[in-house]
């Protein structure tokens, strides 16, 4: 079993609606929950960065993160073409001196106009 | 620069060629990255440098795979003999000095194709 489970999708949705992603993990000394959004023939780029459980919004985006589930959720209001994209999440132990993420396998979205 | 910057965005090796990728990571990064991402799979982290020093090697297939990061020059990893399976996108990125915020800066990658 991997440690992070991610739904590959493909997720084709309409213009303006709201998108959610998911993923499940099973350490539960995970502390550091980060989604990344990645284009295609790009490196990844960091969207939404929590640390242990609770909601932290940003704009259109919104980070979940339920420990005691051991599931995190990235929500995507009135979407866009251009968030067409393959979104990543990662997590860590912990900060500072150990940054190694462990990655789910990403969610390809395509948003159509 | 304002950019992780990767050279060469892609590469051609035969079977048991050596191949080296560089990485320039973003001026005032103390910390630099490589992950290996193998056709849309997950990344895999392969080691990471504080400055010049090795921080995590614990990625690394050690007996083929080597990285440098020595100061005024590009970091670089480098495969001797490479084989079919290390075709890859090889990402690297740079974190900031200090902070508990876990904020990698990716490059665009380098496409290696093994053939």
């Amino acid at each position: 079993q991997k440690e992070v489970e991610q739904d590959p999708g493909p997720l084709s949705v309409p213009e303006g609606a709201i998108v959610s992603l998911n993923c499940t993990y099973s350490n539960s000394a995970f502390q550091y929950f980060m989604w990344y959004r990645q284009y295609s023939r790009k490196g990844p780029e960091l969207l939404m960065y929590t640390y242990s459980s609770g909601n932290k919004e940003d704009g259109r985006f919104t980070a979940q993160v339920d420990k005691s589930s051991k599931y995190i959720s990235l929500f995507i209001r009135d979407s866009q073409p251009s968030d067409s994209a393959t979104y990543l999440c990662a997590m860590s132990l912990n900060a500072g001196n150990n940054r190694k993420l462990i990655w789910g396998l990403g969610t390809s979205l395509a948003v159509n106009p | 620069g304002e950019e992780v910057a990767q050279t060469p965005k892609h590469l051609v090796r035969g079977e048991g060629q050596k191949a080296k990728l560089y990485c320039a990571p973003i001026k005032g990064h103390s910390y630099v990255f490589w992950y290996q991402q193998v056709l849309k799979n997950e990344f895999k982290f392969l080691i990471s440098f504080q400055n010049e020093n090795v921080f995590d090697e614990t990625g690394m297939p050690k007996e083929r795979f080597s990285a440098k990061c020595l100061p005024n020059s590009p970091c670089s990893l480098e495969i001797q003999a490479t084989k079919l399976e290390d075709s890859a996108v090889y990402f690297c990125a740079s974190s900031p000095r200090t902070g508990t915020n876990e904020k990698l800066f990716f490059g665009s990658g380098t496409q290696l194709s093994v053939l």
